[in-house]
């Protein structure tokens, strides 16, 4: 069956580094998330993204954040200048249509990120 | 503003026997949908089931369905015949509108041998 694949599964940085996050989505799907969750707390929505642009994103997706799909396959997330409270799990999501309906967001298994 | 509430941060069941797990929300939307997904240990989320709010009947897959009572706006997720393999964290999720979803803060779940 096909997944939503991440890499690296868990990455380390430096306060003020940037850091990119990949994903594969599934590969007939339009639609495609980046999600968050600090240890403890919810799972939070960044952005969506489709046809090339965002299409929503949240107050916590800030001008140090950024997504793109570089090629036909990956979606990424850069994150510029990391701060200690980006630590967090960053889930990528797809779905195969999105528009303001019940489509399932099928998920990654998520990239643990640490900023020391 | 979207809200999901999970009250059970932590519960545990035998096997073989029958759980439920409590969500509750709050919106001012009509029409929405509601969402249980599973997140196994060093395990991606997969959806358990879903329910359209515009539908009275209760969504059920498998062993698992929901009790859903909109003017309640709760939403509990019932497994039945409970199995080691159930042993994870669900979070309810909810979306209306916008193309995101909301989360609940997720209830871990240990099936017992």
């Amino acid at each position: 069956e096909p997944e939503v694949t991440q890499t690296p599964s868990h990455q380390v940085t430096q306060m003020g580094q940037e850091v990119i996050l990949r994903c594969v989505p599934i590969s007939n799907h339009l639609y495609f998330y980046w999600y968050r969750q600090i240890l403890g707390q919810k799972v939070e929505f960044l952005v969506s993204f489709y046809n090339n642009e965002i299409s929503e994103k949240s107050e916590i997706f800030d001008d140090q954040f950024s997504v793109e799909r570089p090629d036909g396959s990956n979606f990424t997330l850069k994150i510029r200048s990391t701060k200690l409270e980006d630590s967090a799990m960053y889930f990528c999501a797809s779905s195969e249509f999105g528009t303001r309906g019940g489509e399932t967001q099928y998920f990654g298994p998520g990239t643990r990120l640490l900023v020391l | 503003a979207q809200t999901v509430t999970q009250s059970q941060p932590e519960m545990s069941v035998q096997e073989a026997e029958t759980v439920t797990l409590s969500c509750t929300y709050d919106t001012s939307e009509n029409n929405y949908y509601l969402f249980w997904y599973k997140q196994p240990p060093s395990r991606q989320m997969i959806l358990v089931i879903r329910q359209e709010a515009y539908k009275q009947q209760n969504a059920t897959e498998n062993r698992f369905s929901v009790n859903f009572q909109k003017a309640a706006k709760s939403f509990s997720l019932k497994i039945s015949d409970s199995q080691l393999g159930d042993t994870a964290m669900y979070f309810c999720a909810f979306k209306a509108g916008a193309n995101n979803l909301f989360f609940g803060t997720g209830t871990r779940l240990t099936v017992i041998p």
